[in-house]
């Protein structure tokens, strides 16, 4: 079983949708918790990152941390076409120096 | 502020070769670490460095090594190249080390 879990995909929803992503984990020892959004033949672009349980917010964006259950969220609003993408989340544990990725969710927003 | 920066963008390899990649992370970031992205596994965590210093390492073969100069730039080697090996390598700089990292746009390495 791997240590983080997150659904490919694909998903396909309309412009204008509320778009929601998880992951779920399963090592109780990650503090940080990020999302990543990589388009095609590009790296990871670092979107939002949280620290231990609790919500973040950033223009369209808002990420969910539930530590006791051991599952993020990352929500985007009124999402645009350009925001079709792969979601990648990435953990951390402090001190650790290196992230563990889910395997991305592949993202389309229909015009 | 210049992003992280990865040479060559594609390279093309023969089984058996050995191939080195290069990468110049942010100014001012001194850690630096190295991911391996396939379709099958996802990106996979290879080594990071620290002024020079390698402080995690993943589960890879010791056929792939790296390194850190003292202005922070890093290179990462592969020897005895395998089909397997063929992904896109990501290098990625961050000033704290365990979050916060900034990717560059990788080297597409391709083994035939």
């Amino acid at each position: 079983q791997k240590e983080v879990e997150q659904d490919p995909g694909p998903l396909s929803v309309p412009e204008g949708a509320i778009v929601s992503l998880n992951c779920t984990y399963s090592n109780s020892a990650f503090q940080y918790f990020m999302w990543y959004r990589q388009y095609s033949r590009k790296g990871p672009e670092l979107l939002m990152y949280t620290y231990s349980s609790g919500n973040k917010e950033d223009g369209r964006f808002t990420a969910q941390v539930d530590k006791s259950s051991k599952y993020i969220s990352l929500f985007i609003r009124d999402s645009q076409p350009s925001d079709s993408a792969t979601y990648l989340c990435a953990m951390s544990v402090q001190g650790a120096q290196k992230l563990v990725f889910g395997q991305g969710t592949r993202l389309t927003i229909n015009p | 502020k210049a992003g992280v920066t990865q040479t060559p963008r594609y390279l093309i390899k023969t089984r058996g070769q050995q191939v080195t990649l290069s990468c110049s992370p942010i100014s001012g970031h001194r850690s630096v670490s190295w991911y391996q992205q396939t379709p099958g596994q996802g990106l996979q965590f290879l080594f990071e460095y620290f002024s020079e210093t390698q402080r995690n390492k993943g589960n890879f073969p010791g056929r792939f090594s790296g390194r850190q100069f003292s202005n922070s730039r890093s290179e990462m080697n592969v020897s005895t190249l395998e089909l397997g090996d063929s992904a896109l390598y990501l290098c990625a700089s961050s000033a704290t080390g365990f979050y916060g990292y900034t990717f560059g746009s990788g080297t597409r390495l391709t083994v035939v």
